[in-house]
């Protein structure tokens, strides 16, 4: 069984703080991935990484970074933290080719 | 990027008929569209997926078809059961090949 795990399921942050969440991946998967989930806007992509220090661009990186130094593990940093990041924040991973994506439990960050 | 849309956001049927949501895509590249389901509290999972040289995937109750001309493509689930009733979300693959553009999600009640 593919096993998604991330680094909490609940964090609270103050506004300004540098925020890592992390998540690891125990299937040997090329390609790892960084969702936000918000109500009524489905799942956007925020970075990809397709092979380690590879990273991608996905539709909404303002205001968060990525790091893969360890093929099974990718970081999202949130630089500082802002009261709009506020959401629950998916990783996934997959092995290439483009095929399913396992996702983790999911973090739900609050930043107040 | 790609852009998909997802119909309707809602949807309620009566224990034992259909439910069918529809997707839309504007990139005709796209050759990979799958199909997840969300539970609530839970992670995404994937229930079907179908690739661009097939028309049609059945599984059991579920089923997608895909009209590449349209650039559409559809989830049909037949005698819904109350289990059935979660967020599902749709996707396309994206040129890059690494990643998927997700639909906004329908979420499906099925009363008994």
């Amino acid at each position: 069984d593919v096993k998604v795990t991330q680094s909490s399921r609940y964090l609270v942050k103050r506004t300004g703080e540098k925020v890592f969440l992390e998540c690891v991946q125990d299937m040997d998967h090329e390609n790892m991935f960084w969702y936000r989930q918000d109500p009524g806007l489905g799942l956007r992509l925020i970075y990809f990484s397709y092979d380690v220090k590879m990273k991608e661009k996905g539709d909404i990186p303002e205001g968060y970074s990525v790091s893969r130094e360890k093929k099974e593990r990718f970081s999202l940093i949130l630089e500082s933290a802002s009261t709009n990041q506020t959401s629950m924040y998916l990783c996934a991973s997959s092995p290439p080719p483009l095929s399913e994506q396992y996702f983790g439990p999911g973090t739900r960050l609050t930043v107040t | 990027g790609e852009n998909v849309e997802q119909h309707p956001s809602t949807l309620s049927v009566q224990e034992g008929d259909s439910a069918v949501i529809k997707c839309t895509y504007s990139d005709s590249a796209s050759n990979y569209f799958p199909w997840y389901k969300q539970e609530l509290g839970k992670r995404p999972q994937l229930i079907i997926d179908i690739r661009s040289n097939v028309g049609e995937k059945k599984d059991q109750r579920i089923a997608v078809t895909l009209n590449k001309t349209a650039k559409h493509f559809s989830l049909h689930i037949t005698e819904t059961q109350p289990e059935d009733s979660a967020v599902y979300f749709c996707a396309a693959s994206r040129n890059s090949g690494y990643a998927l553009n997700f639909g906004k999600g329908t979420s499906l009640l099925v009363t008994p």
